[in-house]
């Protein structure tokens, strides 16, 4: 089966501590992205990735860290200076490094911050 | 920054009849997007059209664009119960290929 897919599907976290969102898609896909959804809202670009070793900031970046060390894997780290990190975090990826075409989302990961 | 609003937020409707969703951005795009989010799951995309495009179908969709109003719609003809979701417009831009921007999105019920 070809996808993406994000582990764990739930994640509680305790403040003040850092954990890791995974993401991997085997679509041989070259660009990813990491979005935040909050209740209602729409999805906002966290961090994107068109090529491995290569990241750059999106639109709330603060408070989270990504690598791309494997062309099929994108985590994210949501960091204790994140103040308010409880949302459903989608990831997605695209063919060629272009990001404004079809996008291919996970199922997301929703965390929850105690 | 998010470009795209949609109109109306919350649309209820029965099955059968049809839903229509809006959708406004600010900038010049290369293409605009709708996606399908049903509860507590990832986006589906569902139809693209480019700026050069005026209108477009797949099955029970219809997309328009509207370079001129900077406006979108979407209708989905004869709902089913099984289209309630929230759907989504996505823009990409012209002078940003990077990404897509996209809107808050219109919650769709649809009763049987």
């Amino acid at each position: 089966d070809g996808g993406i897919t994000q582990s764990p599907k739930y994640l509680f976290r305790k403040e003040g501590q850092n954990v890791t969102l995974s993401c991997e898609q085997n679509l041989n896909h070259d660009a990813m992205y990491w979005y935040r959804q909050d209740p209602g809202q729409g999805l906002r670009l966290i961090y994107y990735s068109q090529i491995v070793n290569d990241f750059q900031k999106g639109d709330i970046a603060e408070g989270y860290s990504v690598s791309r060390e494997k062309k099929e894997s994108f985590p994210l780290t949501v960091t204790s200076a994140q103040k308010n990190p409880t949302a459903f975090y989608l990831c997605a990826s695209t063919p060629g490094g272009r990001g404004f075409g079809e996008q291919f989302f996970g199922p997301g990961t929703r965390l929850t911050v105690l | 920054s998010q470009q795209g609003e949609e109109d109306p937020q919350a649309l209820s409707i029965q099955e059968g009849e049809n839903a229509t969703m809006n959708c406004s951005y600010k900038t010049s795009i290369n293409n605009l997007q709708w996606y399908r989010q049903n509860s507590g799951r990832g986006l589906v995309h569902l139809i693209l059209i480019r700026s050069n495009e005026r209108e477009k179908h797949s099955g029970r969709l219809r997309v328009t664009l509207d370079t001129s109003k900077k406006s979108s719609s979407l209708l989905i003809t004869a709902s089913r119960a099984a289209d309630t979701a929230s759907y989504f417009c996505a823009t990409g831009e012209e002078y940003n290929t990077d990404k897509l921007i996209f809107g808050t999105g219109t919650r769709l019920q649809v009763f049987p």
